[in-house]
């Protein structure tokens, strides 16, 4: 089994759409989930980060982590064709020093106008 | 700020040659890492580094070597090129003491082995 499981999609879906993406874990030591965004062509780039459980709101996406279920979501409203990019989960389990992250697959988005 | 840098962007390499794939980063970080990323397999870890003179290797680390002479610095190391080798490589930074470790990714080299 995976440490980090994510379904690689490609996702489609109309301009204005909510957009719902998901990980699943394993590891019960993680404490800290990310998700980063990557551009066709490009490097990922840091989007969200969430400590612990619950939810952390910025703009039009919304991360949300539910520790009890090891499952974490990034929540797009208002989609646009800018969106469109591969999102791939991470975590680590913190506590200072070197913290391996632990990459999903990536779920890749289409927003069609 | 430059932020991290790769060269070359694109590679195509023969079946037992060998080639150094260029990274640096201008944000003073003391972890850098070497990634690379296959269709469907999100990124795999390959070799990091916290810090000049200081190495390790990560997931998939059979077939490469690094070095980290300076902080600015982690070239990556392809000898006896194989097929399996065919990936986007990234290189990224981090700084140190931060627990949810945001890496700092570069634009990528992708490489083909015939």
């Amino acid at each position: 089994q995976k440490e980090v499981e994510q379904d690689p999609g490609p996702l489609s879906v109309p301009e204005g759409a909510i957009v719902s993406l998901n990980c699943t874990y394993s590891n019960s030591a993680f404490q800290y989930f990310m998700w980063y965004r990557q551009y066709s062509r490009k490097g990922p780039e840091l989007l969200m980060y969430t400590y612990s459980s619950g939810n952390k709101e910025d703009g039009r996406f919304t991360a949300q982590v539910d520790k009890s279920s090891k499952y974490i979501s990034l929540f797009i409203r208002d989609s646009q064709p800018s969106d469109s990019a591969t999102y791939l989960c991470a975590m680590s389990a913190g506590s200072g020093g070197y913290n391996k992250l632990i990459f999903g697959a990536g779920t890749r988005l289409a927003v069609h106008p | 700020n430059a932020g991290v840098t790769q060269t070359p962007k694109f590679r195509i390499l023969k079946i037992g040659q060998s080639m150094t794939l260029q990274c640096a980063q201008d944000m003073n970080h003391n972890y850098m890492y070497w990634y690379r990323q296959d269709p469907g397999m999100g990124l795999k870890l390959i070799y990091y580094s916290v810090g000049a003179g200081i190495t390790d290797k990560g997931e998939v680390p059979n077939g490469y070597n690094v070095s980290r002479s300076t902080t600015e610095d982690f070239p990556l190391r392809l000898e006896l090129a194989a097929p399996s080798q065919t990936s986007v490589y990234f290189c990224a930074s981090s700084i140190r003491d931060r627990d949810y470790n945001e890496q700092f990714f570069g634009p990528g080299t992708r490489l083909t082995v015939l």
